[in-house]
């Protein structure tokens, strides 16, 4: 199993429709979880943290489920300039001196059509 | 403006020729990370460094060096390149230790290896 799995998409939407994608992650004492958004060929840029409890962020809203191993992203009414790919990050506990390995997953691509 | 910045953003070289992607950030963070991104294959981390003078390998490191002889950098070496390292390069940094923090990325450097 990989250490992060996701759905590579394409996904295409309608603008206004609401979509989601989940990340399943393999290592239960994963500590962090991000979702970072990338445009073609640009950096990943950070677009929330996932809490325990969920948050909530605009027409954002990630959701962690740590009794499955998955995370979520939620996207309520599409707008055009939401396509692109949705990345989601994993991270294991810091431990002094120890090795950090941060894992992404492959990506979900988004296309919000008009 | 807090950053991390890539130089050269675009190369084309040959195969053989030494060359150095540089990689700097202004955050005074302790972890620093190079990765490559291919189509279909997502982010893979190539190394990375906990702090000054201490790096390791990540998934994909052969045919890469790295050194990290001061904090704020943490340049990429191609001793030798060949074609199949024709890629995108992000580096990337990190604040050791905080488990809501999130990577930081720089532009990218694109690399082209005939």
């Amino acid at each position: 199993r990989k250490e992060v799995e996701q759905d590579p998409g394409p996904f295409n939407v309608p603008e206004g429709a609401t979509v989601a994608f989940n990340c399943t992650y393999s290592n239960s004492a994963s500590q962090s979880f991000f979702w970072y958004r990338q445009d073609c060929r640009k950096e990943p840029k950070l677009l929330m943290s996932v809490y325990s409890s969920g948050n909530e962020d605009g027409r954002f809203t990630a959701q962690l489920n740590r009794a499955s191993q998955y995370i979520s992203l939620l996207i309520r009414d599409s707008k055009l300039s939401d396509s692109a790919t949705y990345l989601c990050v994993v991270t294991p506990p810091w431990r002094s001196g120890g090795y950090q390995k941060v894992t992404f997953g492959i990506g979900t691509k988004l296309q919000v059509i008009p | 403006e807090a950053q991390v910045t890539q130089n050269p953003r675009y190369l084309i070289t040959v195969t053989g020729k030494k060359l150095t992607v540089t990689c700097s950030q202004n955050m005074n963070h302790e972890y620093m990370s190079w990765y490559r991104q291919d189509p279909g294959l997502g982010l893979r981390q190539i190394y990375y460094s906990m702090n000054v003078e201490v790096t390791d390998k990540g998934d994909v490191p052969e045919g890469y060096k790295v050194s990290r002889k001061e904090k704020r950098n943490f340049p990429l070496i191609l001793e030798s390149p060949s074609p199949n390292q024709t890629s995108l390069y992000f580096c990337a940094s990190q604040v050791l230790y905080r488990v809501d923090q999130p990577q930081h990325f720089g532009d990218g450097t694109r690399l082209s290896i005939l």
